[in-house]
């Protein structure tokens, strides 16, 4: 089974600041997709980014990036210039290529918290 | 608004009872898929259904059932309730035709057992 690992339960960074959120995630496969949620207080499951394996280049929306390292299997965020709503849990994903025998694999979360 | 349905928004019920949530998918999505969320375990995959037959299952507990209907939407029957399965519940819908599609969740249905 694959796993997702978040390795930092919290972060906080000032408004307008960058902050890189990490995950890294263990699998066999050669194929699969990645994705970030956000959960903001209203819990509310927020899709933020998706990422196809097969592709090298790094998917991008708006003020939200990610490095995706494929052979470190390292799946990180980015959010450039930080506003105090995107403070959230944020999740990262993965679903293998077959649809996902378990669905989306989660990580624990990273608790980003933006400071004005 | 992610489109997907969830009803109720939140459940108080005593242990030993049983619950029924349910759950519309986005109009056109054929996948309905069933996550709980705990303190304790994080998010977990239960079930998935495709177009009315169980695709996938996971940590789903034999106390749990669910079933998707000829009109797409889904229930799911939670049994002998106890304590810890007070959770939040989210039930997400795909188009489920390309693998990687989209999951896009609903707001959840907020259980307590009391």
């Amino acid at each position: 089974a694959q796993t997702v690992t978040q390795s930092q339960p919290e972060m906080s960074v000032q408004e307008a600041e960058t902050v890189t959120l990490s995950c890294t995630y263990d699998t066999s496969e050669n194929n699969y997709y990645l994705f970030w949620y956000k959960q903001p207080p209203s819990r509310q499951m927020i899709l933020v980014i998706r990422q196809e394996a097969y592709k090298q280049q790094n998917a991008t929306e708006n003020r939200f990036s990610v490095n995706f390292q494929k052979a470190a299997k390292s799946f990180s965020l980015k959010i450039s210039d930080s506003q105090l709503g995107d403070t959230a849990m944020y999740f990262c994903a993965f679903m293998d290529s077959g649809g996902g025998a378990d669905g989306l694999t989660f990580g624990k979360g990273t608790h980003l918290i933006i400071q004005p | 608004d992610s489109g997907v349905t969830q009803t109720p928004k939140h459940l108080i019920t005593a242990t030993g009872q049983r619950v029924t949530l349910r759950c519309s998918p986005r109009s056109g999505d054929l996948s309905v898929y069933w996550y709980q969320q705990s303190l304790d375990q994080g998010l977990q995959f239960l079930i998935q259904y495709y177009n009315g037959e169980e695709r996938a299952k996971g940590n789903i507990l034999e106390r749990f059932s669910a079933q998707q209907f000829p009109d797409l939407h889904s229930e799911l029957n939670l049994s002998s309730l106890e304590l810890g399965d007070s959770a939040l519940y989210f039930c997400a819908s795909s188009d489920g035709t390309l693998v990687g599609n989209t999951i896009y969740f609903g707001e959840g249905s907020w259980l307590t057992v009391v």
